[in-house]
């Protein structure tokens, strides 16, 4: 079953709303969790490092102030897309692995953001 | 950047091996090889991974050539549902790592 669940699986809403997207390590504790962005026809890209307990590490070219990363428990880190607009329509997803130096990363089933 | 190159895609007869490509020519020596599969709208899902051994599981074989320069993934009997993109992913053993992601190999089983 399922490890890393992601919450919700569709968003649509308006130009200027803020979007609050979970991800959760279902029976595991994951004191780092992946946020990535793919749009249609092309692979994963990296967004973000999420780290429980201390600020978000972003990747070159990834605004922090739009995309606010809270990584508050040890099994739950959350992407809030601020004033969102159409070009932050995509589909976000978030991993986490096990603790250990070969542990696979486990995704979540992503969620699609459509900004009208 | 990703490390490794994969065909673009590849067909394959249902109920027959699909055997999946990957050259990482400079892979280091701390570095697994991971592969992961995304069927269409879902994240990806997790298949294997290996360092310098031949591994198997209850999804594939992946089999790693001696100098660990390319390696190749084996569905041994492909079904309908096994038609996704296929990446192969190296990272380095220690430290929680995120995954770098290529353009991977579009897999499309026909009936």
């Amino acid at each position: 079953g399922a490890v890393v669940s992601q919450h919700p699986s569709r968003v649509i809403c308006k130009s200027g709303t803020s979007v609050k997207i979970e991800c959760r390590s279902l029976d595991f504790q994951a004191t780092t969790m992946f946020w990535y962005r793919q749009f249609p026809k092309k692979s994963l890209m990296l967004m973000a490092t999420s780290n429980e307990g201390s600020k978000a590490t972003y990747e070159q070219g990834v605004e922090k102030d739009k995309f606010l990363i809270n990584h508050a428990s040890l099994t739950l880190s959350t992407l809030t897309v601020t004033s969102a607009h159409p070009e932050d329509s995509s589909f976000y997803i978030c991993s986490a692995s096990r603790t250990g130096g070969n542990q696979p990363q486990h995704f979540g089933d992503g969620t699609r953001l459509s900004i009208l | 950047d990703a490390k490794t190159t994969q065909p673009t895609s590849m067909d394959c007869a249902e109920g027959r091996a699909a055997n999946l490509p990957c050259n990482h020519s400079t892979i280091s020596g701390n570095e697994y090889v991971y592969w992961y599969r995304q069927i269409h709208s879902q994240g990806p899902q997790y298949i294997i991974h290996g360092l310098k051994n031949n591994e198997t599981n209850e999804m594939a074989s992946l089999i790693i050539t001696e100098d660990r320069k390319s390696s190749t993934l084996i569905l041994p009997h492909a079904t309908l549902r096994d038609t996704a993109v296929y990446y192969c992913i190296v990272r380095v053993v220690w430290g929680n790592t995120p995954l770098v992601f290529g353009k991977g190999t579009r897999l499309s089983v026909i009936a």
